[in-house]
């Protein structure tokens, strides 16, 4: 596609509910970023595959979060037993080539979770 | 690890005035520097970019930024903004280790 796509736009869960959230990044980018968005800050990095490969999730506040890239492309990020304090918007990017390289990153619209 | 500062959390301007906002990053090594502005309701988007040559990058919009290497800044500059560049922007580094963001700066611009 022309850009990353994210879905679902907007996820209402209740305190304890699992949720999934899918990144579709541009065809053929190499590189798959989340970073997730409090109220009021910047934007901060949870992981990074290089196609199907995690290369880096230090960045995952606690062992609820997983993400998966199992083919390459379309990406997953899963959060279990939400809690409060994982509102946020989730961002995906995607870049051609590795992360080292700056060639700057596409984001999606995000993901806003609201968790009650 | 590197980190980046953004040092106006909220500016108000009027509109035709002049606009400055600071970022200072940590990182020693070779970098590449960013600036991304959020619109309300939208997704993140390049406003410029640095790489390496002539140290004052000009990006869309009339935005322009000049990398300080001596004092590690990367200052985002509009000599005359509008009522349409009220947003949410974020100065961001990228390494070997990724891209770190600043925590933004909330830019009103009052007609």
């Amino acid at each position: 596609g022309a850009g990353v796509s994210q879905s679902p736009r907007y996820k209402v869960a209740k305190r304890g509910q699992d949720v999934a959230l899918r990144c579709d990044p541009i065809s053929g980018h190499v590189s798959l970023f989340w970073y997730q968005q409090a109220l009021g800050q910047g934007p901060e990095f949870l992981t990074y595959f290089q196609n199907e490969a995690q290369l880096d999730k230090s960045g995952l506040p606690s062992d609820r979060f997983f993400a998966e890239r199992p083919e390459g492309s379309v990406s997953t990020l899963k959060i279990q037993r939400t809690q409060q304090e994982d509102s946020a918007v989730y961002l995906c990017a995607s870049s051609l080539t590795d992360r080292g390289a700056g060639y700057g990153y596409t984001f999606g619209s995000g993901t806003r979770l609201t968790v009650v | 690890a590197q980190s980046v500062s953004q040092h106006n959390h909220h500016v108000i301007l009027s509109e035709a005035a002049s606009l400055e906002l600071g970022c200072n990053y940590s990182y020693g090594g070779t970098v590449n520097l960013f600036w991304y502005v959020q619109y309300p309701g939208q997704h993140l988007q390049l406003l410029l970019k640095y790489f390496s040559g002539d140290p004052l990058v000009k990006g869309i919009k009339g935005f322009e930024a000049e990398f300080i290497k001596s004092k590690f800044s990367f200052n985002l500059r509009k000599p005359s903004v509008q009522w349409s560049d009220t947003a949410e922007y974020f100065c961001a580094v990228n390494s070997l280790d990724g891209l770190t963001f600043g925590k933004g700066t909330h830019l009103i611009i009052q007609p």
